[in-house]
């Protein structure tokens, strides 16, 4: 398995709190994908961070990335109640054209 | 924004039966992907391909055929279902310059009873 040990986690807070999630995967990653899942819906691309960064950012989401630790973490501040999702991190198998998915954390932002 | 449409959304069938699912990207994506969501195992990958007449081996094939008759068109085939293939089906696509953003359809619900 790409992963280490990981069950899908699910998060509860409160509207307008922040929040950060965590990944950890096994072998060597050229890139970490943050993917969002809202209820019925397919996943949808957030953010990525390729192995030469360190942080990414993109309006209220922040990726960082430690290669050494072979982990990834997605934080949101300011979160809103349609944030409420599944997010999901996804990393490259390299030399190879796909992507091994986590098992995801459900987050629930209460307004 | 790039398109992926899939159907049926939703399907029953009984075990034994015979079972198409269908995915269509109007977005000329070289790569497309089919990958079955199950609850405490994620997204995990059945086939791919990176053109038409193109087939590659995911990491749960068992079971399942695949094919990538145009560009556009990727075809999931379950030829004997069995309960276990109960899932929701999501079928992919990316570009081959930018393999890094994957488009998701809406999913398919398959219920074999």
């Amino acid at each position: 398995s790409q992963w280490g040990e990981e069950n899908l986690q699910a998060l509860s807070i409160q509207e307008g709190e922040d929040v950060t999630m965590n990944c950890s995967y096994k072998t060597y990653t050229t890139v970490v994908q943050w993917y969002r899942q809202k209820s019925g819906k397919g996943p949808a691309l957030i953010i990525l961070i390729r192995s030469n960064e360190r942080e990414k950012r993109s309006g209220r989401l922040r990726a960082t990335l430690d290669t050494s630790s072979q982990s990834s973490s997605l934080s949101i501040t300011g979160t809103l109640a349609t944030d409420t999702a599944v997010y999901f991190c996804a990393t490259d198998a390299t030399g190879y054209q796909n992507f091994y998915f986590g098992k995801g954390t459900s987050l629930t932002v209460i307004p | 924004e790039a398109a992926v449409t899939q159907s049926p959304r939703n399907k029953v069938t009984v075990t034994g039966g015979n079972v198409t699912l269908s995915c269509r990207q109007t977005n000329s994506h070289n790569y497309m992907y089919w990958y079955r969501q199950d609850t405490g195992h994620g997204l995990r990958l059945i086939h791919y391909s990176y053109g038409a007449g193109n087939l590659q081996i995911g990491d749960v094939p068992d079971g399942y055929k695949a094919t990538r008759t145009t560009q556009e068109d990727f075809f999931l085939l379950l030829e004997l279902a069995s309960p276990s293939q109960t899932s929701l089906y999501f079928c992919a696509s990316s570009d081959r310059d930018n393999q890094d953003t994957q488009y998701f359809g809406p999913g398919t619900r398959l219920l074999v009873l």
